[in-house]
């Protein structure tokens, strides 16, 4: 079975501060992928970045950066010069292939609520 | 608009009461799937359609619940007889069928249950 932990409940950083967000995962799956949501307080999921098992690259977007290592099963997410427009639970998930080939339900960490203080 | 919507935002109910949610996808999103979140956790799994077919069931989803999606456009879930326990946020997602899988999460429906 899938399962995806994020071992911190909740974090609280000052503005301007890195953060990083951790994520583990366990999958018997060679194929699946690998998200970052963000849950802002009016409670709508957002997607952040999605990652396949074969792309172990570690990929930045602005202040945004992710890295994924596969010897670990990590998914790990970083936030630099956080900003108080941060705060908000982060769920990491991942998905695997059935056996038409696609992915498609989500498993979810049960997410870490960050706080970026002014 | 062209993202998921959810209707009502919001629903309290008494114990014992049906409920019914529905979830409008964007428009060219063949596949469909309802999630539960409660406090302090992460979405969980109830169930997906692809087109108007519902292709796979969660543990979660008893009897209590059925979902459709007739014509393979908007869905519905219906919970009879409620209980305090199935008070939680209900999400609905949307994705085209290919093997990336981004789901776009609507705003959700927040069930309470007295």
């Amino acid at each position: 079975a899938q399962k995806v932990t994020q071992a911190q409940t909740e974090i609280s950083v000052v503005e301007k501060e890195d953060v990083t967000l951790d994520c583990v995962y366990e999958t018997r799956d060679t194929t699946y992928y690998l998200f970052w949501y963000k849950q802002p307080p009016s409670g709508e999921l957002v997607f952040l970045i999605r990652r396949n098992s074969f792309d172990e690259q570690n990929e930045i977007s602005g202040r945004y950066s992710w890295n994924f290592q596969k010897s670990t099963s990590s998914f790990n997410f970083t936030i630099t010069a956080s900003q108080v427009v941060d705060s908000a639970v982060y769920f990491c998930a991942l998905s695997e292939s059935y056996s038409g080939g696609s992915n498609y339900k989500l498993t979810f960490g049960k997410g870490t609520l960050l706080t970026v203080n002014p | 608009d062209t993202g998921v919507s959810q209707n009502p935002r919001h629903k309290i109910t008494k114990r014992g009461q049906n409920v019914t949610f529905r979830c409008d996808p964007i428009s060219e999103h063949n596949r469909l799937y309802w999630y539960r979140q409660t406090l302090g956790q992460g979405p969980e799994f109830l169930t997906y359609f692809q087109n108007e077919a519902q292709l796979e069931k969660s543990r979660l989803l008893s009897d209590r619940f059925s979902a459709e999606r007739p014509k393979g456009s908007f869905s519905t879930l219906e919970i009879q007889r409620t209980e305090q326990g199935d008070s939680a946020m209900y999400l609905c997602a949307s994705s085209l069928f290919d093997s990336y899988n981004e789901q776009f999460f609507g705003p959700g429906t927040r069930l309470t249950v007295l």
